[in-house]
């Protein structure tokens, strides 16, 4: 199984443009989340979805878009990219039940300069 | 709403030597608890978790961690540590609502660098 996949690996922006960051996981889970890490902070929840349809805020919206495809994908867009958002992405998913912990992508590297 | 205090930034230790990392959460019911470790450029991979039980929980790699309710603890331990375990370790609390997605927050993380 390739368990969680994120693309692309590494991204470079000028400020003002978009894109959009792509994951898909194949473990048929029900939970999908977006999370950036940046140095010192941690890793802050941007936005969640419980379910195919859904998608609720986290702790950072500000600035992104998410769209739950369908149950295996999970995107993650910046309509006008800022230099605060020069981060590394991280997707995760999550089996219902809450003693299954998290599995996450191996992440994006975005730049915004 | 639920936090995560990792005290320490940055740990050194000599390989062979025993490791403790620790991890303080607030949470206003029983928590779901896990520590994660992850190697420069990659993902997070999950070393062990409590959510019920012995508070006393091992994982993967030879890690350990204990929960202590009343010091709202739950720090990871190995008896003697690898060169290979030179990584970031993340602590992270869960909150669990009926019909609704879990939600995990994250410490800001603990620096594990080994000596030879």
């Amino acid at each position: 199984n390739a368990g969680v996949t994120q693309t692309p690996k590494f991204q470079v922006l000028k400020t003002g443009q978009s894109m959009t960051l792509q994951c898909a996981q194949d473990m048929n889970h029900n939970s999908m989340y977006w999370y950036r890490q940046d140095p010192g902070m941690g890793l802050r929840l941007i936005y969640y979805s419980a379910s195919e349809g859904t998608t609720d805020k986290g702790e950072v919206p500000n600035g992104y878009n998410v769209s739950r495809l369908n149950k295996r994908e999970f995107s993650l867009r910046l309509e006008s990219a800022a230099p605060s958002q020069t981060s590394v992405y991280f997707c995760a998913s999550n089996k219902d039940g809450g003693e299954y912990g998290y599995t996450f992508g191996s992440g994006t590297r975005l730049t915004v300069v | 709403a639920q936090s995560v205090t990792q005290p320490d930034i940055h740990i050194t230790v000599s390989e062979g030597a025993s490791l403790e990392l620790r991890c303080n959460y607030s949470y206003g019911a029983t928590p779901y608890l896990f520590w994660y470790v992850q190697s420069p450029g990659q993902g997070l991979q999950l070393l062990l978790k409590y959510f019920s039980g012995d508070t006393l929980v091992q994982g993967i790699k030879g890690f350990e961690a204990e929960f202590k309710r009343s010091q709202s603890s739950f720090n990871l331990r190995k008896p003697s540590v690898h060169w290979s375990d030179a990584a970031e370790y993340f602590c992270a609390v869960g909150a669990w609502g009926t019909g609704t997605a879990s939600k995990l927050t994250f410490g800001t993380g603990t620096r594990l660098q080994v000596t030879l």
